[in-house]
């Protein structure tokens, strides 16, 4: 198993905020990373795909970096739809998330 | 829009069968490089993939859950299904059904909550 972690795993942010979530990889995985959005009750939501690809209708303030084992979701300018619970994910062998970031409202 | 719709019993017994049931809808199970898969969330906690299937038939679960898991298609039916046997507490969650090319989840189910409990 490849072990993803995710730091910080909750942080209190204001509109407007930029927001940087980083997601480590315990070998090297490439750019197969994947994140998603899950705010409560629903489902998650795909927002970047190979580490830094924009899911098609995902607003560009969202952006997605890294390779090898260090990547990084960065939300440029947060706004109220955008507290929620983001989850990264490896493809590169196996299929596993990461324990999830929690970002709330300061 | 492909919708895809989990429906199965919301209380299992434990050591019993956990049968669950994916429906697509606007969309077919043969769809060019989509494999269709299962992951659950405890509640209040993460996500945890189960495995998925091709539309030939080929499956590929996860290790942790090998044992206990099958996944198979009914093209006919445009559906899914997900069988776990022999559940403990430990197997409460919500399940998704989902469509993914290459491990990416791009269309979930709404969700299911499934209690394991006596």
């Amino acid at each position: 198993d490849i072990q993803m972690t995710q730091s910080p795993s909750s942080l209190s942010a204001s509109v407007g905020d930029r927001v940087t979530i980083t997601c480590r990889a315990s070998e090297d995985i490439r750019s197969y990373l994947n994140w998603y959005q899950q705010t409560p009750g629903k489902a998650p939501k795909l927002l970047i795909y190979a580490a830094s690809t924009l899911q098609s209708g995902v607003p560009s303030r969202f952006s997605g970096s890294g390779s090898e084992t260090d990547f990084t979701l960065t939300i440029s300018r947060l706004q109220p739809e955008d507290f929620a619970t983001y989850f990264c994910q490896q493809t590169y062998s196996g299929n596993d998330f990461g324990p999830g970031t929690k970002v709330d409202i300061k | 829009q492909l919708q895809l719709q989990e429906s199965g019993p919301g209380l299992v017994r434990p050591s019993e069968t956990l049968s669950l049931t994916c429906t697509l809808s606007g969309g077919s199970l043969n769809r060019t490089h989509s494999h269709w898969g299962w992951v659950r969330q405890p509640p209040g906690k993460g996500l945890e993939y189960i495995g998925s299937i091709y539309d030939t038939g080929s499956t590929n679960y996860n290790p942790s859950l090998n044992s206990r898991v099958t996944i198979s298609v009914a093209t006919a039916k445009n559906e899914f299904s997900l069988r776990l046997t022999s559940v403990t507490v430990a197997d409460t969650a919500i399940y998704y059904c989902a469509r993914l090319v290459l491990g990416v989840i791009g269309d979930w189910g709404q969700g299911t909550l499934v209690t394991v409990s006596s």
